[in-house]
């Protein structure tokens, strides 16, 4: 079966530094996603990692690690419009299976 | 604008009745995704479609199916209703050749289903 666990709910200042982090359990894994998802809109694509390491995107960054079944995202200079949940999804064999996401709250 | 559309945008109706849910995915996507999200839950894949066929299975009820149209067009049809079905239910396309979760997917807006 498959396990994805994030924190519930993380909360952070504007301009500071975030990190969302992921782990997870499945039999068949073929790459992480992160998506970012505003309250009462649909989801949008975040980053793909599917070999160890850091990809950076901008403000973004996502790091995975396989062997520890390890993921994060990291967000830099955050902005009040960051404020959203933020969602892990693995692909499982031939499925995308997402965990519950963290809601994040960006403060002044 | 994901170029994903879904309708109807809300849809209130009652236990036992069925509602048909319908998504256009982008110009040129194969793939159709259906996902259903509740308040105390995350988004739960319910069924995929790739160029018409089934392609892969989620936690999808019984009382639920799906299908895509030579257009790739796809309705979700959820039949026998009961208050616990009321969710969010989006769907997304993904231009993965190989029609595997391997790229990004694109979301439709949703369709707020309450059943009461």
């Amino acid at each position: 079966g498959q396990n994805i666990d994030q924190p519930t709910e993380m909360t952070a200042t504007e301009g500071a530094i975030v990190q969302i982090n992921c782990t997870y359990q499945t039999s068949g894994f073929n790459g992480l996603f992160w998506y970012q998802q505003h309250a009462g809109e649909a989801p949008t694509f975040l980053s793909y990692n599917v070999l160890d390491g850091l990809e950076e995107k901008g403000r973004f960054s996502s790091f995975l690690s396989r062997s520890k079944g390890y993921s994060y995202l990291l967000l830099k200079e955050l902005q009040m419009k960051d404020s959203a949940s933020y969602l892990c999804a693995v692909v499982d064999t031939d499925k995308l299976i997402f965990g519950t996401g963290t809601r994040l709250q960006v403060f002044p | 604008d994901s170029g994903v559309t879904q309708t109807p945008k809300h849809l209130i109706t009652a236990t036992g009745q069925r509602v048909t849910l319908r998504c256009s995915p982008r110009s040129g996507d194969l793939s159709v995704y259906w996902y259903q999200q509740s308040l105390d839950q995350g988004l739960q894949f319910l069924i995929q479609y790739y160029n018409g066929e089934e392609r892969a299975k989620g936690n999808i009820l019984e009382r639920f199916s799906a299908q895509q149209f030579p257009d790739l067009h796809s309705e979700l049809n959820l039949s026998s209703l009961e208050l616990g079905d009321s969710a969010l239910y989006f769907c997304a396309s993904s231009p993965d050749p190989s029609g595997r979760p391997y790229n990004e997917q694109f979301f439709g807006p949703g369709t707020r289903l309450t059943v009461l």
